[in-house]
C-alpha cells in the first residue's frame, strides 16, 4: 500500500515569496490533515480537512496561509507572503475516517525561509 | 484543553541499557494516547497507541507503555536498547472537537544510545 506522498521534500526561498506544497493521501482516506514542526518542537495541527469540507483550521494563519483539498484526494498548502517564523516542516497525514485513531504520516516538506 | 508534556528534552542510554522515555497527558475526556517515532529526515511513525481496554499496551521494535490513569501518565519503555533506537520520540493525545483523529504532541524527547 502506498504511503502519504508529498512534495516537493526541500525549499528555499526568500521572505514575502510564496511557496505551495502538495499532498496525496493514502487512497480511501477521508480525513488528511496538515501540520506544522517546527525545529525543537511537536507537530502542531494546522488544518484537518474531512472529504473535501473543512473539520477544523483554528490554527491556520489565515492572513497567509490556505489549504484546499479539490475532490476530496490530495490537497495544496500555499503560504503567500512567507515569513522567516515559517522556516518549519509541513507534514501531511491520513486517516481512514474522522472516528480512526491511526494517523499516517508523509515524509514532509522541509521549508527554509531566508 | 488537552495537553502533553514529555519529561527530558534529551535522553541518553548504552546500547543494552533500559530506555524510558516520560509523558505525562492532561484531559478532560478519556484520552487516546500515542507513541511515534522520528528518524532524521523522516516523518512520524506510529510506535504504539493506548485507545481502551488492556493499559499495558506493547508497539513495534520492542517498545511498550502503560496507561497509568492514577499518575495522568503514559511513559514508554524498552528493556534494552539498540542502536537503531536513536530517535526523536513524541507522545501525543487525541484531540477535541467530535474528532479523534486529530493529535496534540509534546515536545519531543530525543534518545541517544552509546556503544
Amino acid at each position: 500500500e502506498a504511503g502519504v506522498a508529498q512534495s516537493p521534500r526541500y525549499k528555499i526561498i526568500e521572505k514575502r515569496q510564496s511557496v505551495a506544497f502538495w499532498c496525496n493521501p493514502i487512497s480511501g482516506h477521508a480525513t488528511l490533515y496538515w501540520y506544522q514542526q517546527i525545529l525543537g518542537q511537536g507537530p502542531k495541527l494546522l488544518i484537518q480537512f474531512q472529504n473535501n469540507g473543512v473539520v477544523d483550521d483554528s490554527q491556520l494563519p489565515k492572513d497567509r496561509f490556505s489549504a484546499e483539498r479539490l475532490k476530496g484526494v490530495d490537497s495544496t498548502l500555499k503560504i503567500q507572503p512567507a515569513k522567516l517564523e515559517d522556516s518549519a516542516v509541513y507534514l501531511c497525514a491520513s486517516n481512514p475516517t474522522t472516528q480512526g485513531n491511526t494517523i499516517y504520516f508523509g515524509e514532509g516538506s522541509w521549508l527554509t525561509v531566508v | 484543553a488537552q495537553s502533553v508534556t514529555q519529561l527530558g528534552s534529551h535522553v541518553s542510554v548504552s546500547e543494552g541499557a533500559l530506555v524510558l522515555l516520560r509523558c505525562n497527558y492532561s484531559s478532560s475526556v478519556p484520552p487516546y494516547l500515542f507513541w511515534y517515532v522520528q528518524y532524521p529526515n523522516q516523518g512520524l511513525q506510529l510506535l504504539l497507541k493506548y485507545t481502551t481496554g488492556a493499559t499495558l499496551v506493547k508497539g513495534i521494535n520492542g517498545f511498550e507503555a502503560e496507561f497509568k490513569k492514577s499518575e495522568t501518565s503514559f511513559h514508554l519503555t524498552k528493556p534494552s536498547a539498540h542502536m537503531s533506537d536513536a530517535a526523536e520520540y513524541f507522545c501525543a493525545v487525541s484531540g477535541h472537537g467530535g474528532s479523534q483523529g486529530n493529535l496534540i504532541f509534546g515536545k519531543g524527547t530525543k534518545l541517544s544510545v552509546k556503544p
